[in-house]
């Protein structure tokens, strides 16, 4: 099974240090998505590349945040200087064109403390 | 204003029974698709179906039916045959085509638990 994978599935850190987030999107899918979710709340958007381009930027990613693509295949989304606040669960997806479904990853699940 | 609302923050259903969970839309875009995912406590959005603002049939994935009626706005996802898997978190979503400019992102509602009793 070739679905998105998420690396790592959990992370605890401390508050003011950084973190990294990866994200394998499905094989050829040229467009890649990057998500926040915390407790009880739906999917909020957040970053959007298409190939190795960052197209779309949500005002939900401060300066703190900054994501990648650098190749067009995998993606990596760094939080600098994490805050309680930060703690949540990130999630990538992919998608084929922008007709085609979203198919999402398993989450990276953020613990701040 | 709510882009999706997803009004039942809880479900109950017994096993082998059916259910709907709803959902309804606001949009402007002629051009649009809506989504169903199921969210189990492990965290992973799993892709249930689609359906087409311009799909003249309601879409069937095997046990999941969408009930799309376009002029109330609402798009609600049937569950035939509950099993005790099917317990989870479901996210109602839609994507807009706004000029293309939406490149294909998703907004969400706020989801409805649903809980399948043996």
């Amino acid at each position: 099974d070739t679905g998105v994978s998420q690396d790592p599935r959990h992370k605890i850190t401390k508050r003011g240090q950084n973190v990294t987030f990866r994200c394998d999107p499905i094989s050829e899918h040229n467009r890649l998505y990057w998500y926040r979710q915390t407790l009880g709340q739906g999917p909020e958007f957040l970053t959007y590349f298409q190939n190795e381009a960052q197209l779309e930027k949500s005002r939900l990613l401060s300066d703190r945040f900054s994501a990648e693509r650098p190749k067009g295949s995998f993606s990596t989304l760094e939080i600098q200087r994490t805050e309680q606040g930060d703690s949540a669960m990130y999630l990538c997806a992919s998608s084929s064109t922008g007709f085609d479904p979203i198919y999402f990853g398993e989450g990276s699940w953020l613990t701040v403390v | 204003a709510q882009k999706i609302t997803q009004t039942q923050p809880g479900m109950f259903v017994q096993e082998k029974e059916a259910v709907t969970l709803d959902c309804t839309y606001d949009t402007s875009d002629p051009s649009y698709g809506l989504f169903w995912y199921k969210q189990p406590s492990s965290g992973e959005m799993i892709f249930l179906i689609y359906q087409g603002s311009y799909d003249q049939q309601n879409a069937t994935e095997g046990r999941y039916s969408l009930n799309f009626q376009k002029a109330r706005k609402s798009a609600n996802l049937v569950i035939s045959a509950s099993q005790l898997g099917d317990s989870a978190m479901y996210f109602c979503a839609m994507r807009e085509n706004a000029g293309g400019t939406s490149y294909g992102k998703l907004t969400f509602g706020q989801g409805t638990i649903l809980t399948v009793h043996p």
